[in-house]
């Protein structure tokens, strides 16, 4: 089984401080991504991967950075969390199959995250 | 326009019921269509996907894609008290060499016995 694992499942933060989320993945997948779902508004890209030290800005990224080092490992950034960021994280990682297609994307367990 | 728009919902229906969720979409170039269900408290799990227009059936779940008018619906026969969960249409195209998908707010399912 895919496992897509994230290192906290529950984070409380002060404002201005710098959070470091982390993602792992065991299944050698290409594509790795950072979303945050709130209520109302489903899940919202922040940033995804392709490679190792490859990064694309997704629909949201202003606030957050991300780095991947390794393939396995993809972590998502807040330079200064801000309490607006207080919201549910999911990590998910996906397999490049070739010829434009990737497998279905598979999800971490998330990261509540809340900012005080 | 969002590109996938997808009523949130709560929908409450009893046990047994026929549940019809839906969504529609702008991009024609969007060719897979997925549906996650999430549990609370959990991440989503990919329930099942469709290529292009048509009906895929597995077990209780039906999927049905409609690309002339972009729509997307997931129904559920014989709904059960463990079908309560958000459902989420996730519409991808083939060009989308990143596995990019494109996520409706998803809709929250209530069963109840």
């Amino acid at each position: 089984d895919v496992k897509v694992t994230q290192s906290s499942r529950y984070l409380v933060k002060r404002t201005g401080e710098k959070v470091f989320l982390e993602c792992v993945q065991d299944m050698d997948h290409e594509n790795m991504f950072w979303y945050r779902q709130d209520p109302g508004l489903g899940l919202r890209l922040i940033y995804f991967s392709y490679d190792v030290k490859m990064k694309e800005k997704g629909d949201i990224p202003e606030g957050y950075s991300v780095s991947r080092e390794k393939k396995e490992r993809f972590s998502l950034i807040l330079e200064s969390a801000s309490t607006n960021q207080t919201s549910m994280y999911l990590c998910a990682s996906s397999l490049f199959l070739g010829g434009g297609m990737n497998t279905e994307a598979f999800f971490g367990q998330g990261t509540r995250l809340t900012v005080v | 326009q969002k590109e996938v728009e997808q009523d949130p919902g709560p929908l409450s229906v009893p046990e047994g019921a026929i549940v019809s969720l839906n969504c529609t979409y702008s991009n024609s170039a969007f060719q897979y269509f997925m549906w996650y269900r999430q549990y609370s408290r959990k991440g989503p799990e990919l329930l099942m996907y469709t290529y292009s227009s048509g009906n895929k059936e597995d077990g209780r779940f039906t999927a049905q894609v409609d690309k002339s008018s972009k729509y997307i619906s997931l129904f559920i026969r014989d709904s059960q008290p463990s079908d309560s969960a958000t459902y989420l249409c996730a519409p991808t195209d083939r060009g989308s060499t990143l596995g990019r998908l494109y996520f409706g707010r998803g809709t929250q399912l209530t069963v109840w016995p």
